[in-house]
């Protein structure tokens, strides 16, 4: 069975801090997908980055990047110099490469607060 | 832009009524998905559908069934209601194929149950 672990419930820091989101995953497929979803407050959640398990290339996206480990089993996400339009909450997802079957095991999510 | 339309925002209903959530997508999209999101628990996947009439069991399907009947149109429907189905309901549809490509959600129906 798959399962995802997002272990920080709620994250607050100041404005133009850096903060680290982590993920943690567990599945017995070689191949597999994870991505990063945000949710702001309006509701709908907003895809970020999906990553293949044979990608381990760290990923930068302005001030977004995502660190892909194999061996420990992460895939965490950091945003550099936080601004409040970052306050939301951010889940962590896997799904099988089961290919056209893109069902997503989430994470619990990770409410995250940017204090202006 | 994919569009996903859940056709409510906010819903209450009483105890033992039959709800019916519709969700619409405009992309021509293969899969449709429908999870429900509570504190803590995150995104539980409920039913998904991948071809019109087919719909396979999710991770916590008691208390649902859902309707496909059209390729853009995903039903879910709450046989008796019951207070521990107030929820934030969630539809999201994808291309289906071989990418695992990722999943656009709707803006999601938050149901009360009283």
């Amino acid at each position: 069975a798959q399962k995802v672990t997002q272990a920080q419930t709620e994250i607050s820091v100041v404005e133009k801090e850096d903060v680290t989101l982590d993920c943690v995953y567990e599945t017995r497929d070689t191949t597999y997908y994870l991505f990063w979803y945000k949710q702001p407050p309006s509701g709908e959640l907003v895809f970020l980055i999906r990553r293949n398990s044979f990608d381990e290339q760290n990923e930068i996206s302005g001030r977004y990047s995502w660190n892909f480990q194999k061996s420990t089993s992460s895939f965490n996400f950091t945003i550099t110099a936080s601004q409040v339009v970052d306050s939301a909450v951010y889940f962590c997802a896997l799904s099988e490469a089961d290919f056209g079957n893109e069902k997503l095991t989430f994470g619990t999510g990770t409410r995250l607060t940017i204090i202006p | 832009d994919v569009k996903v339309t859940q056709s409510s925002r906010y819903l209450v209903k009483r105890t033992g009524e039959k709800v019916f959530l519709e969700c619409v997508q405009d992309m021509d999209h293969e899969n449709m998905f429908w999870y429900r999101q509570d504190p803590g628990l995150g995104l539980r996947l409920i039913y998904f559908s991948y071809d019109v009439k087919m719909k396979e069991k999710g991770d916590i399907p008691e208390g649902y069934s859902v309707s496909r009947e059209k390729k853009e149109r995903f039903s879910l429907i709450l046989e008796s209601a019951s207070t521990n189905q107030t929820s934030m309901y969630l539809c999201a549809s994808s291309p289906g194929g071989k990418n695992n490509s990722p999943l656009h959600f709707g803006n999601g129906t938050r149901l009360t149950v009283t």
